[in-house]
């Protein structure tokens, strides 16, 4: 079972900044499944991006993502105050889904 | 417009059954996956089980198998989760989730807690 590690752990930036977080697989990621999520308190999550790079429907453009292998990446430029939430990567594969233990960004 | 609304969660002893229900509109329910996922307060997600479409296929995650069943209802477009023998980990917010593309979840229910305590 692929293992998901994400950092850091907490990001603190400020609104128009640039936020990079990172998600490291144990195993190479051999399918292209990998997703991204985003929690804000209180509510369910979001699907972000799927297929390691693929924005879901209604996902504003300052929201990127890239990676292979076992290194993935998701970048949100021009951080906007909604932005600061609880991101979370996931993988699917063997018929099981794992999830990282997900980096909160906070407002600095 | 999509829409899962789960019920069924509340306060169980250990040792205790549940058994939660997620409604499901806005779309073909028997055409697609579907799951189950929990959070423990303050932490982060955990994937609990999923069933094919059809409902011939389910997989659990390792630690909850014999335990717990999924089941679905494609007339009534709904989906479900016994929970036996509650144990305190299992305090959780359980949400339904629709598969969606690449090994994701594409929409989320609002979730509902279940609290396994004496």
């Amino acid at each position: 079972e692929i293992v998901l590690t994400q950092s850091p752990g907490t990001l603190s930036l400020s609104p128009g900044e640039r936020a990079t977080l990172s998600c490291r697989a144990s195993q190479s990621v051999s399918s292209n499944y990998l997703v991204w999520y985003q929690q804000k308190p209180g509510q369910a999550p979001r699907l972000l991006i799927y297929g390691v790079s693929s924005r879901a429907t209604g996902i504003p453009d300052r929201f990127s993502a890239s990676g292979s292998g076992t290194d993935f990446t998701l970048t949100i430029n021009r951080l906007e105050p909604e932005d600061f939430a609880v991101y979370y990567c996931q993988h699917y594969g063997s018929s099981r889904y794992t999830f990282g233990q997900g980096t909160r960004l906070e407002i600095k | 417009e999509v829409q899962l609304v789960e019920s069924g969660g509340g306060l169980v002893q250990p040792g205790g059954s549940l058994r939660l229900s997620c409604a499901a509109s806005g779309f073909a329910f028997s055409d697609y996956w579907m799951s189950w996922v929990r959070q423990a307060p303050g932490k982060g997600l955990d994937w609990v089980a999923n069933i094919k479409a059809d409902g011939s296929e389910k997989d659990y995650v390792d630690s909850l198998k014999g335990r717990f069943t999924i089941s679905r209802d494609n007339a009534k477009s709904s989906l479900h989760l016994q929970m036996n023998s509650l144990r305190a980990e299992d305090t959780a917010v359980y949400y339904c989730a629709k598969g969606g593309p690449s090994g994701s979840f594409d929409f989320w229910g609002q979730g509902t807690l279940v609290a396994v305590s004496s």
